[in-house]
């Protein structure tokens, strides 16, 4: 079954660290671009980071230097480093696969929830 | 960066209608654009790329139309599972963003 399945998802307190996973399963995961998009308590969807099946990297400029997205093909996962953690930063993160060429999303996760809370 | 807004915020219809729903770019994205569909509690889903074409397994009562600035998803004959909140998403340039969404609701 093709699948994303996201984990690491805490409740962590304002200025803390986190990692999240994202283990992919069903396609070849190192032939594929992958991002991460978060939510917001009853907001809509902002995207996060990019990574390229190759390792070229971008942020959003609101998490820009605090976080940072890799991947490891040889595990089929990718990962989002999460510090200097803000209330802001508190949503459900996704992960979610670019289906080639274009960066837009065929496949998502069902998501893991962060809570920046002290 | 490019800013998607979308309108009306809610869209009040009933099963059986058809419901338009509106994507603006604040800049040209072509036709660099995806529509998603997202229900309470589940992850977004994929229904419409490259502004008209819609995804594997997507029912043909959704369409979608535009290009440059503005762009429409029509859902010909709303279905009981079609209430959801909508999403329209640039992918010209970095960084991507989304529309607010679109909360179709039962009339």
């Amino acid at each position: 079954e093709v699948q994303l399945v996201e984990s690491g998802g805490a409740l962590v307190q304002p200025g803390g660290s986190l990692r999240l996973s994202c283990a992919a399963s069903g396609f070849t995961f190192s032939s594929y671009d992958m991002s991460w998009v978060r939510q917001a308590p009853g907001k809509g969807l902002e995207w996060v980071s990019a990574i390229s099946h190759n390792g070229g990297t971008t942020y959003a400029d609101s998490v820009q230097g605090r976080f940072t997205i890799s991947r490891d093909n040889s595990k089929n996962t990718l990962y989002l480093q999460m510090s200097s953690l803000r209330a802001e930063d508190t949503a459900i993160y996704y992960c979610a696969k670019v289906p080639g060429g274009h960066w837009y999303f065929d496949l998502w996760g069902r998501g893991t929830l962060v809570t920046v809370s002290s | 960066e490019i800013v998607m807004t979308q309108s009306p915020a809610t869209l009040s219809v009933s099963p059986g209608e058809r419901a338009t729903l509106s994507c603006r770019a604040s800049q040209s994205v072509s036709s660099n654009l995806a529509w998603y569909q997202q229900k309470p509690g589940q992850a977004p889903r994929l229904l419409i790329y490259g502004a008209f074409t819609r995804a594997s397994g997507i029912p043909a009562r959704f369409s979608g139309s535009g290009s440059g600035t503005e762009f429409t998803l029509t859902i010909s004959s709303l279905q009981s599972e079609d209430f959801a909140v909508y999403y329209c998403q640039h992918f010209t340039n970095w960084p991507l963003t989304f529309g607010g969404g679109t909360k179709v609701e039962i009339k």
